[in-house]
């Protein structure tokens, strides 16, 4: 299975904006990236995923590394409500299950 | 966004007696459903997934007579922890994912177990 690299932890500042890396050195040509958070006692939360090109959605943008090997989540303006463990994983689809890594765990500071 | 349901969230349970969770997809059908385990501070792990009306595959090391999974039908599946001891308090946490090419999965809220 491919796998990710993230940082264990991170910090950042309220309504300031976030950036959480991912490397994948490995990916293949049909895995996804993937990002989910979980929060404090609760299921994971999917936020984005992509595949090449770069992604927004109203949760948070996906860049992607033109050669596919890292990735970066951003967050525009971190609120404490963003304070979880974000996952970074590749899904190819067809292999079913998503593999969860240790994450990142973001602290937001007000 | 496509709603998954776990219940109970909580339960406290006796050492040798067994504790059945629901996973309940809410307003999709789901082919396949899976099983994760999270202990604390730890990041999840898959225990099995199961497709509806056939047997799941278990991950290695996980015991198929001690958590017996059933799918039987396309908007529930079962994790039945058979005489549970207190190892086997966790977070348990089932997912759901549709029948398309992508395979979106959708995460419950979890069921928190405790074994006294």
């Amino acid at each position: 299975d491919a796998k990710t690299t993230q940082p264990n932890s991170m910090e950042s500042n309220e309504e300031e904006p976030v950036h959480l890396p991912c490397n994948h050195s490995t990916i293949s040509g049909t895995d996804y990236i993937h990002w989910y958070r979980q929060l404090p006692s609760q299921g994971p939360e999917y936020v984005i995923h992509g595949l090449t090109s770069n992604v927004n959605n109203r949760m948070a943008s996906l860049a992607i590394a033109e050669d596919r090997k890292s990735s970066t989540l951003i967050l525009h303006r971190a609120t404490l409500r963003d304070a979880a463990v974000y996952y970074c994983i590749l899904y190819g689809g067809s292999q079913g299950n998503l593999i969860f890594g240790k994450g990142t765990k973001l602290s937001v500071k007000p | 966004g496509a709603v998954v349901s776990q219940h109970p969230s909580r339960v406290i349970c006796k050492s040798g007696t067994s504790v059945k969770i629901e996973c309940r997809s809410l307003d999709f059908q789901a082919t396949t459903m899976f099983w994760y385990r999270q202990f604390p501070k730890k990041s999840l792990m898959l225990m099995a997934t199961s497709n509806e009306g056939s047997k799941a595959t278990y991950e290695q090391g996980v015991e198929k007579d001690k958590f017996l999974i059933n799918h039987a039908s396309l908007t529930l599946s079962t994790l039945t922890v058979t005489s549970a001891h207190p190892e086997d308090s966790s977070f348990y946490i089932c997912s759901a994912s549709t029948s398309s090419a992508y395979n979106e999965q959708f995460f419950g809220p979890g069921t928190r177990l405790t074994v006294l």
